[in-house]
């Protein structure tokens, strides 16, 4: 059964950094894209970041470009976001998905990401 | 980066229909997707590829999409259709992935 966990949530300042983990047990990861989608508290989703298959490309939001790292471990099947200099702008949940269907076919619980400033 | 357009909310009577718009600049030209995310859950895909339906999502949902408008149909409408609703691109220019602003789904 198709299953994605995020973890690394959490409460930081501004400014400071956090990574959040995706772990996907449940099927052929390696033949999928994954990628990272957050929801600020009572706001609409908004896409940050996408990575293939093998790892070898990777998009990132405007929002987030430059200050986001995603990265992914195929041996483990896992996918990570490396959050650096965070802003209170970032506090939203934040969910990995599988990519499919020119969308986003399998998604997360969510994790929860609150920056204070 | 932008938003898709959608209405912020729509109401309808119980075992009426929900239509749920989309719109953007030429989107007819563009696959369309739709999520439906109820209150503390994740989202949920419900539409691809405009009007197909993954597994288990009832056949009372479907979706069309042309011109500047994709639209999602919700037919008899029940209590458990109360959720918002997201549309969802992808952008070959710029390879992101866009969202509509979301519309709030209500059953009176």
């Amino acid at each position: 059964q198709v299953h994605l966990v995020e973890s690394g949530g959490g409460l930081v300042e501004a400014g400071e950094s956090l990574r959040l983990s995706c772990a996907a047990p449940g099927f052929s990861f390696t033949d999928y894209y994954i990628s990272w989608i957050r929801q600020a508290p009572g706001k609409g989703l908004e896409w940050i970041s996408y990575i293939s298959s093998s790892g070898s490309t990777i998009y990132y939001a405007d929002a987030v470009k430059g200050r986001f790292t995603i990265s992914r471990d195929n041996a483990k099947k896992s996918v990570s976001l490396q959050m650096n200099s965070l802003r209170a702008d970032d506090t939203a949940v934040y969910y990995c998905a599988r990519v499919g269907y020119s969308g986003f076919d399998y998604w997360g619980q969510g994790t929860g990401v609150t920056v204070s400033s | 980066s932008y938003v898709l357009t959608q209405p912020p909310s729509v109401s309808v009577a119980p075992g009426q229909t929900a239509r749920i718009t989309c719109g953007e600049n030429n989107i007819g030209g563009k696959s369309v997707q739709w999520y439906q995310q109820k209150p503390g859950q994740a989202p949920v895909l419900v539409i691809y590829y405009d009007k197909d339906r993954p597994s288990g999502i009832p056949e009372r949902f479907s979706g069309s999409n042309s011109g500047n408008t994709a639209t999602l149909t919700i037919s008899r409408v029940g209590a458990g259709d109360e959720a918002d609703y997201f549309c969802q691109v992808w952008d070959s220019n710029s390879y992101h992935y866009v969202f509509g602003s979301g519309t709030t789904v209500t059953v009176l």
